[in-house]
C-alpha cells in the first residue's frame, strides 16, 4: 500500500524558516517524480514544486522560487521542502504527492501557519 | 501559464441527479487534464486521468470527456458520499495548474 506521511509543520513568524518532510512507503520511491502541493485555508490547490527521480531537476512555482527548496533522499525514501523567508500568504496545508503527470497518491498534509 | 477556469463554483444537487462540471483551459492542452475529488477534511483523490481514463477503484458513475480546451466531469447519479470539492489539473506545461474548484452539495 502506497503511503505518504508529512511532518514538520507548525507556527512560524514572518521571515522565518521551516523544513517539511515526507516519508514514502509501499512503492519504489526512486522511480518517481515527487511534488509538493499546497492549499491555503478555504482555498483551492496550488502546485509548489517538483523534483525528478534522482534530484537533478527541480521546478518551482514563481511565488516560491528562491525561497523554497525541494530535495529528496532516495536511500531514506524521503522528500523534503525547505521553506525560508516565509510570508503570511504561505500559510497553507502542504501535501506531498507522487507524480506521473497526474498526482496519483497524496499524503494527509502538514499545516504551516505564518503569523506573528 | 495555462489558466483553468471551472464552472460552476458551487452546485446543489438532489440525490441521483446528474452533475456536470466544466473546465476550460486558456490554451490547447490535448488530453493532459486530470480530475480530483476532495472530501471535507481529506486529501485530494485522483478521479480521472488524461481527460477520460478511469481510475481503478473509482465508481463508474464518474466519467470525463473533452480535449483541447474544453473538458467535462460527469457524475451520473449523485450519491451522498460524493459531497466534495472537485478540481481539474493540467500537466501539459509548467507550471502545472489547477482549476479553482467546484463544490458539490446535496440539496
Amino acid at each position: 500500500e502506497v503511503q505518504l506521511v508529512e511532518s514538520g509543520g507548525g507556527l512560524v513568524q514572518p521571515g522565518g524558516s521551516l523544513r517539511l518532510s515526507c516519508a514514502a512507503s509501499g512503492f519504489k520511491f526512486s522511480s518517481y517524480y515527487m511534488s509538493w502541493v499546497r492549499q491555503a485555508p478555504g482555498k483551492g490547490l496550488e502546485w509548489v514544486a517538483n523534483i525528478d527521480q534522482d534530484g537533478s531537476e527541480k521546478y518551482y512555482v514563481g511565488s516560491v522560487r528562491g525561497r523554497f527548496t525541494i530535495s529528496r533522499d532516495n536511500a531514506k525514501n524521503s522528500l523534503f521542502l525547505q521553506l525560508d523567508s516565509l510570508r503570511g500568504e504561505d500559510t497553507a496545508v502542504y501535501y506531498c504527492a507522487r507524480m506521473f503527470y497526474f498526482f496519483d497518491y497524496w499524503g494527509q498534509g502538514a499545516l504551516v501557519t505564518v503569523s506573528s | 501559464e495555462i489558466v483553468l477556469t471551472q464552472s460552476p463554483d458551487f452546485q446543489s444537487v438532489t440525490p441521483k441527479e446528474k452533475v456536470t462540471i466544466t473546465c476550460r483551459a486558456s490554451q490547447s492542452i490535448g488530453t493532459s487534464l486530470h480530475w480530483y475529488q476532495q472530501k471535507p477534511d481529506q486529501s485530494p483523490k485522483l478521479l480521472i486521468k488524461y481527460a477520460s481514463q478511469s481510475i481503478s477503484g473509482v465508481p463508474s458513475r464518474f466519467s470525463g470527456s473533452g480535449s483541447g480546451t474544453d473538458f467535462t466531469l460527469t457524475i451520473n447519479g449523485l450519491e451522498a458520499e460524493d459531497v466534495a470539492a472537485y478540481y481539474c489539473h493540467q500537466s501539459s506545461s509548467l507550471p502545472v495548474t489547477f482549476g479553482g474548484g467546484t463544490k458539490v452539495e446535496i440539496k
